[in-house]
């Protein structure tokens, strides 16, 4: 079946630190990825919906430039969080839609990011 | 570490009909479990989900799942079934600090 894999599962920074998450869809291709933040014990936030060699569309209340992303070929995306301080420290998780079947989403298995 | 079962890739039912996707899951701990609708050409959307309390969740659109510890299930159910209901749905668990999705079920509402 269709993968998604996103690199790294886990990640502990220094604050004033990038760090780079990659969502890629390993045997399809996908125009469009989405991000989300889940905090502890709660539900996944939708950040932004990533689109293959145009700008992405960031949800109401998310920084851009705080959360750069870059979909530059239609197997990866990628969520930067620059600059980052303790209060980016979360859950982030990828979903890529397969272009064969646009209605179909697969997941990442998401990112521990630790900002200390 | 959790994980999900949704039994059904597909689940086809006619307007009006009773809804029922069905959800298993599987946790080391007291889970927090949700159900997600994800809309053609749209991200996912929370409909509700379960931490504690009360095991009958209502939620959004009126879907409503029911927590069964001795079951390990979280079954969504709408009692009507509507055309604007057809959808992808995702259960999801989480533990603590990261959540798990099953594999979706496509909901296809005849009229």
């Amino acid at each position: 079946g269709a993968v998604v894999s996103q690199h790294p599962s886990w990640v502990i920074c220094k604050s004033g630190t990038s760090v780079k998450i990659e969502c890629r869809s390993l045997d399809f291709q996908a125009t469009t990825m989405f991000w989300y933040r889940q905090f502890p014990k709660q539900s996944l936030m939708l950040m932004a919906t990533s689109n293959e060699g145009s700008k992405a569309t960031y949800e109401q209340g998310v920084e851009k430039d705080k959360f750069l992303i870059n979909h530059a070929s239609l197997t990866l995306s990628t969520l930067t969080v620059t600059s980052a301080h303790p209060e980016d420290s979360s859950f982030y998780i990828c979903s890529a839609r397969d272009n064969r079947a646009a209605e179909k989403l697969f997941f990442g298995s998401g990112t521990q990011l630790s900002v200390l | 570490a959790q994980s999900v079962t949704q039994l059904g890739s597909h689940v086809s039912v006619s307007e009006g009909a009773l809804v029922l996707l069905r959800c298993n899951y599987s946790s080391s701990v007291p889970p927090y479990l949700f159900w997600y609708v994800q809309y053609p050409n749209q991200g996912l959307q929370l409909l509700l989900k379960y931490t504690t309390g009360a095991t009958l969740v209502k939620g959004i659109n009126g879907f409503e799942a029911e927590f069964k510890k001795s079951e390990t299930s979280f079954h969504l159910t709408k009692p009507s079934a509507h055309m604007s209901d057809a959808a992808e749905y995702f259960c999801a668990v989480s533990e603590d600090n990261d959540m798990r999705f099953g594999a979706g079920t496509r909901l296809t509402v005849k009229p």
